[in-house]
């Protein structure tokens, strides 16, 4: 199976900041790599898949590159809205694995 | 507008069964493979189990094979998750969710229905 590592579990941020969360698979993934972000009570909502592509309806200070095993998420300026957990997901083969998952917090 | 509505969760005893029930419209729901995900309370997303667009083709991790099955009903638009020989460990929120094209993630989810397997 593979193992999909995130760091750091947790981050604290300010509205403004650019932050950067990653993803390490254990074997090479190519790029089949999704994030999604979830708030509490709500299903996840897909941000980026593919590694790099955004999802249509999702602003643009969301961005993602990587190929291989390690891959990054960027939000480049933190909204308010944007405080919530983000998991990424490898769909290069089965079983599909998540991330343990970052939690975004406001510092 | 696409929606998945899911529903047939529940408390069941260790051992029990339980069948979930995923309502999908707003889309071709035969053209999509389709996939149930769960969460364990507090926890993060673990993929249960998928099948391709006839049900042909099915997929399932490792600690449920062999316990619950997965369907559909094209004709109903709809998709079944059927749990025998619940465990304690199967407690979790477990969400339908539809595939994209032939990549393995997913662009729309139901709300999730909670299974709580307790004595």
């Amino acid at each position: 199976d593979i193992q999909m590592t995130q760091s750091p579990s947790t981050l604290s941020a300010s509205v403004g900041d650019r932050v950067t969360i990653t993803c390490r698979a254990s074997q090479s993934i190519s790029s089949s790599l999704a994030w999604y972000q979830q708030k509490p009570g709500k299903p996840p909502n897909v941000l980026i898949y593919k590694a790099s592509s955004l999802q249509s309806g999702v602003p643009s200070r969301f961005s993602g590159s990587g190929s291989g095993t390690e891959f990054t998420l960027t939000i480049s300026s933190l909204q308010p809205d944007d405080f919530a957990t983000f998991y990424c997901q490898q769909y290069n083969s089965y079983p599909l694995t998540f991330g343990q998952g970052t939690r975004l917090e406001i510092k | 507008e696409v929606q998945l509505v899911e529903s047939g969760g529940g408390l069941v005893q260790p051992g029990g069964s339980l069948r979930l029930s995923c309502a999908a419209s707003g889309f071709t729901f035969s053209s999509s493979w389709m996939y149930w995900v769960r969460q364990a309370p507090g926890q993060g997303l673990e993929w249960v189990a998928n099948i391709n667009r006839d049900g042909s083709v099915e997929h399932y991790v490792d600690s449920v094979k062999g316990r619950f099955t997965i369907s559909r009903d094209n004709a109903k638009n709809s998709l079944d998750l059927q749990m025998n020989s619940l465990r304690a460990e199967d407690t979790a929120i477990y969400y339908c969710a539809r595939g994209v094209d032939n990549s393995a993630y997913f662009d729309y989810w139901g709300q999730g229905t909670l299974v709580t397997v307790s004595s």
